[in-house]
Parts: structure tokens; sequence; C-alpha cells
């Protein structure tokens, strides 16, 4: 069982550009969640996805967005990139739609913004 | 002020100590309390997570949760240098969305 994979791992980015950055959950898995981890802060929820939809959204400007795959697998992208924007960014999956609090986290994205 | 502080630590303790870490939090709609390790430049990995009230252990791990305190821990027994990490408190409403604190920060000297 592979987990949760992301890509890329590192990635460094100018402002105003754009970035996509991909999850694909653990097998058996159907819910993907996308959190953006600040240094030295805990996880920030920016939204989850099920059935292909925006199930749930945190406190995130429209310029984060994202899609959800039929096989799971889930997109996030970021518009306008802005420095405050440089963070980890994780992928969280889990099943039930959400409802199963055993969630796993990949590895993360670690963006940078110069 | 948010909703999950966590005691930022960090926290330096000798090989075989028990530890203690500790979150409150202020919203009494949060039902499932979770606890996370993290490793440097890693992804956090789930440790535990209770429902409600009450006491949950595993292997040299305690989670305790009082909803009337708001205040959740986690205790490790004997604990290891593999065990320094970063450790985060999270919970949920079960509506998918976790709110997690800022972590505390370990390190087990040998």
């Amino acid at each position: 069982d592979a987990g949760v994979t992301q890509s890329p791992t590192h990635l460094i980015k100018t402002r105003g550009q754009q970035v996509t950055l991909r999850c694909s959950p653990k097998s058996g898995h159907d819910t993907v969640s996308w959190y953006q981890q600040a240094l030295g802060q805990g996880p920030q929820f920016i939204f989850q996805y099920y059935e292909e939809e925006e199930r749930q959204r945190g406190n995130f400007p429209d310029r984060f967005s994202g899609h959800q795959f039929p096989n799971y697998s889930s997109e996030l992208n970021v518009n306008a990139l802005l420095l405050g924007d440089s963070a980890l960014y994780l992928c969280a999956s889990s099943s039930s739609g959400g409802r199963n609090t055993e969630a796993f986290f990949g590895q993360g994205t670690r963006l940078t913004v110069v | 002020q948010k909703e999950v502080e966590q005691d930022p630590g960090p926290l330096s303790v000798p090989e075989g100590a028990i530890v203690s870490l500790n979150c409150t939090y202020s919203n009494s709609a949060f039902q499932y309390f979770m606890w996370y390790r993290q490793y440097s430049r890693k992804g956090p990995e789930l440790l535990m997570y209770t429902y409600s009230s009450g006491n949950k252990e595993d292997g040299r791990f305690t989670a305790q949760v009082d909803k009337s305190s708001k205040y959740i821990s986690l205790f490790i027994r004997d604990s290891q240098p593999s065990d320094s990490a970063t450790y985060l408190c999270a919970m949920n409403t079960n509506a998918g969305k976790s709110t997690f604190g800022d972590g505390t920060t370990l390190t087990v000297k040998p």
C-alpha cells in the first residue's frame, strides 16, 4: 500500500505565478482534504473533496481552488501567488466522506514563493 | 484567540521519562480528538484518536479527553529518542474539517 502520495515534493515559484499540486489518496479512501502548514504552525484546513465536489472550505481566498477526479485523486491550484503562500501543503485522505477521522497524510509539497 | 491552544514547548526530557502534552479548546462542538506526530520535513502521522471524553491507551501512549474542562492530554511512558518529534493535537466535529494546534516539539535525550 503506497499510502498518500503527493507531487512534487518541492517547488519554487515567483510571485504572481500559478501552481498545481497533486495528491493520490491511500487505497480504499474516497475523500481528500488539503491543508496549509506555515513554518512553526499547525496545519490549516483549506478544503475537502468528496464525490468530485468541494464539501467544506476553510478561510482561504478564491485564489485557492481544487478538483477531484473519478479515481479520487485531487489537485490543489493556487493563482496569483503571494510570498505568504510559502508553506508546506499537505493532502490527507480518509474514507466515508470524511466522517472517518482516521485521516492519513502525505509527505507534503513544500512551496516557496520568491 | 485560536480555537485550539497547545503548549508551545519546546520540551526536552531524558530517555525513560514520562511526557505530558496538552491542548485546550474553546469549541464545545468538537467530538473527535486526535494526536499526530510529525517528524521534520514529513507529513503528520496519526497516533491516536478518541471520541468524546475518556481515556484511550495504545502501548506507551495514553490519550485523555476532559470535555467538561475542554482539555486533552497525551502521555508518553518510557520515552525514547525516537519519540523526538513535533506533536500536534487536532479536533473535529465529525464534519470532516480538523482544527489543529500549533504543535509541541519534544526532544528525548539519550
